[in-house]
């Protein structure tokens, strides 16, 4: 049973186009981090999100934290060939990580 | 700094054979976790290791075991293999029970 939500499941764009994935909860994360996955490697991460309405951004990475806490969004501004991947959210708890079922991002060049 | 190893990074089995997947965390870490990631089920936590000790584990079969070595190596280990075992399975690192995690490339196992 998946506790985290994300959408959508796929996204393909063409290059220099915006997108945005969402991972939601019915319940409050205490903190909750993004990856980016790309085949044949492990996750690798990207960002850990912890107070309610934080923003935080890498470069053309957008990570936004609901102010409620049970949701997170990433934004990626004009899109690149190098960011596809699959990307996670991941909550902690108890020393382990939950994670989504992801979003998988293909950007043609 | 060398990342996470894991080996092998393929293997094929049959099924009702067993498996043993190595892990060699980052130098320093002494925290190591295994996932296994199926197009099924995604990224699943299986269990956790901090100096030589299990802490946690998941909700997955007896079948599945691991264990740390002093030099905080790890082992996981599958018994009587099961067409759904096939997956990545993959081994992660940290300095200790918080902090970010480093994921190794994985063991990509096949059952047959």
């Amino acid at each position: 049973t998946q506790l985290l939500e994300q959408s959508p499941q796929f996204l393909s764009i063409q290059e220099g186009e915006n997108l945005t994935v969402y991972c939601n909860s019915s319940s409050v994360f205490s903190s909750l981090q993004w990856y980016r996955q790309e085949p044949g490697e492990g996750p690798v991460l990207l960002v850990t999100v912890v107070t309610g309405g934080e923003v935080k951004k890498l470069k053309r990475l957008t990570f936004q934290f609901g102010d409620a806490r049970k949701d997170s969004s990433l934004h990626i501004t004009a899109a690149q060939p190098g960011d596809t991947g699959l990307y996670l959210c991941a909550r902690t708890n108890d020393y382990k990580l939950s994670f989504g079922a992801g979003t998988t991002v293909t950007v043609r060049a | 700094k060398a990342g996470v190893t894991q080996t092998p990074r393929y293997l094929i089995k049959t099924r009702g054979q067993q498996v043993t997947l190595s892990c060699s965390p980052i130098s320093g870490h002494r925290s190591v976790s295994w996932y296994q990631q199926t197009p099924g089920q995604g990224l699943q936590f299986l269990f956790e290791y901090f100096s030589e000790t299990q802490r946690n584990k998941g909700n997955f079969p007896g079948r599945f075991s691991g264990r740390q070595f002093s030099n905080s190596r790890s082992e996981m280990n599958v018994s009587t293999l099961e067409l759904g075992d096939s997956a990545l399975y993959l081994c992660a690192s940290r300095w200790s029970g918080t902090g970010e995690l480093f994921f190794g490339e994985g063991s990509r196992l096949t059952v047959l």
